[in-house]
């Protein structure tokens, strides 16, 4: 079975200054997808980038950017030029790819609390 | 609608009760699902509807859970005699197609059960 795995629960970061989360998961598989999801205190989970496993470009978002390491397992985010309304839950989230059957679900970690200090 | 609508917002019950909690995809989305979130956890899933049928409901903890989507958009998340171990922020997503380019899941506000 697949698992994530959010090593650091919480982080903080001065306004404009650059922060990265970690990521790691486990998976047998050779093709999935990977996502960074942004939880603030509404609740409403907002995709904030996602990476193809089979894409070797790191994808970016804006000012958020990853760094996809698929020998190492690891999926890390990096926000730049912090501002305060990124302060959030991040949770970074695994899916299998379609070919994997009915298998659509998404399999997270457990978070890392951001904050972000002016 | 312009995005997934969840209601109620905010469910208290006693140990016991029935409850349903409702889900609104956006408008066109074919597949839906259902995840739950306790408190300091990220969301497990629950059950996928592709359509009207549930295409995996592997993660259901018991028989107690149950959802519908008869008409292949809203759909109702079911518990009966709730548990104070059912107390969590259940999420719902919904997404245009399940597979392909357009697979990303958009997330409702979530209901917040609490079982007293």
């Amino acid at each position: 079975a697949q698992t994530v795995t959010q090593s650091q629960p919480e982080m903080s970061v001065q306004e404009a200054e650059t922060v990265t989360l970690s990521c790691t998961y486990d998976t047998s598989e050779s093709d999935y997808y990977l996502f960074w999801y942004k939880q603030p205190p509404s609740r409403q989970m907002i995709l904030v980038i996602r990476q193809e496993a089979y894409k070797q470009q790191n994808a970016t978002e804006n000012r958020f950017s990853v760094n996809f390491q698929k020998a190492a397992k690891s999926f890390s985010l990096k926000i730049s030029d912090s501002q305060l309304g990124d302060a959030a839950m991040y949770f970074c989230a695994y899916r299998s790819a379609e070919q994997a059957g009915n298998n659509r679900k998404l399999i997270w970690g457990l978070g890392t609390s951001l904050a972000v200090n002016p | 609608g312009a995005g997934v609508s969840q209601t109620p917002s905010n469910k208290v019950t006693e140990k016991g009760k029935y409850v349903e909690l409702r889900c609104d995809p956006i408008s066109g989305h074919t597949a839906l699902y259902w995840y739950r979130q306790s408190l300091g956890q990220g969301p497990e899933f629950l059950i996928y509807f592709q359509g009207t049928g549930a295409a995996d409901d592997s993660g259901l903890p018991n028989d107690r859970f149950f959802a519908v989507r008869p008409e292949g958009s809203v759909s109702t998340l079911k518990i009966q005699r709730t548990e104070r171990g059912d107390s969590a922020v259940y999420l719902c997503a919904s997404s245009l197609r399940a597979r392909g380019p357009y697979n990303e899941q958009f997330f409702g506000p979530g209901t917040r059960l609490t079982v007293l």
